[in-house]
């Protein structure tokens, strides 16, 4: 059973541009979270989802940043004109239901220029 | 509402020496507690957690933590600390059910031969 897939690993963009990162959760597993690491802090919640539905996204910035899981494929976040702020390690968990453990991806490490 | 404090973001051992890793939390119900393990440049693997029984929870790579709820404590433990756990360590805490997790801001554990 493979793990959780996030890509790309790493993603390089220029101020103004927009980024997509994607998560493919474990296999069974219905519900993604988002997560971003800043160089030297720990990891901070982004947003909640379930299939087709966002649960929680209290974790998200108001502006630029947007999230879906649909019914088919990978979860995607979105960050439009980006920032150099916006420099971080975004991860990606998922867990067969919101009471269990989260199982992490290994990250997609953006770099804004 | 819930928090996590990590006392020390920075430990040092001597390899073979005990490894203690301090974790407080606050939270206003009943709380599932975790610890990860972050390598660089890779995503957060579970340790061990904590949902209810037992109090002291057994992990994996020779880790343990503990429970203390008159402490509102999880510090992780190891008997003897090997190279291979250099590594920085997160602990994390959520209620039941759903809501999100809350991390702590890690300790980089440092090993010294």
């Amino acid at each position: 059973n493979a793990g959780v897939m996030q890509n790309p690993r790493h993603l390089v963009r220029r101020r103004g541009q927009e980024a997509r990162l994607r998560c493919s959760p474990m296999k069974g597993h219905s519900h993604v979270y988002w997560y971003r690491q800043l160089p030297e802090e720990g990891l901070k919640f982004m947003v909640y989802l379930q299939k087709e539905n966002i649960i929680d996204e209290s974790g998200m910035p108001k502006e630029r940043f947007s999230a879906e899981f649909p019914k088919e494929g990978p979860s995607i976040l979105r960050i439009q004109q980006v920032v150099r702020g916006d420099s971080a390690a975004y991860f990606c968990a998922s867990s067969p239901s919101a009471d269990n453990e989260q199982f992490f991806g290994p990250g997609t490490r953006l770099t804004v220029l | 509402a819930q928090s996590v404090t990590q006392l020390g973001s920075h430990v040092s051992v001597s390899e073979g020496a005990l490894v203690l890793l301090r974790c407080n939390y606050s939270s206003s119900v009943p709380p599932y507690l975790f610890w990860y393990v972050q390598y660089p440049n890779q995503g957060l693997q579970l340790l061990l957690k904590y949902t209810t029984g037992a109090t002291l929870v057994k992990g994996i790579n020779g880790f343990e933590a503990e429970f203390k709820k008159s402490e509102t404590s999880f510090h992780l433990t190891k008997p003897s600390a090997h190279m291979s756990d250099a590594a920085e360590y997160f602990c994390a805490v959520k209620p039941g059910g759903y809501q999100k997790v809350t991390f702590g801001t890690g300790t980089k554990l440092q090993v010294i031969p």
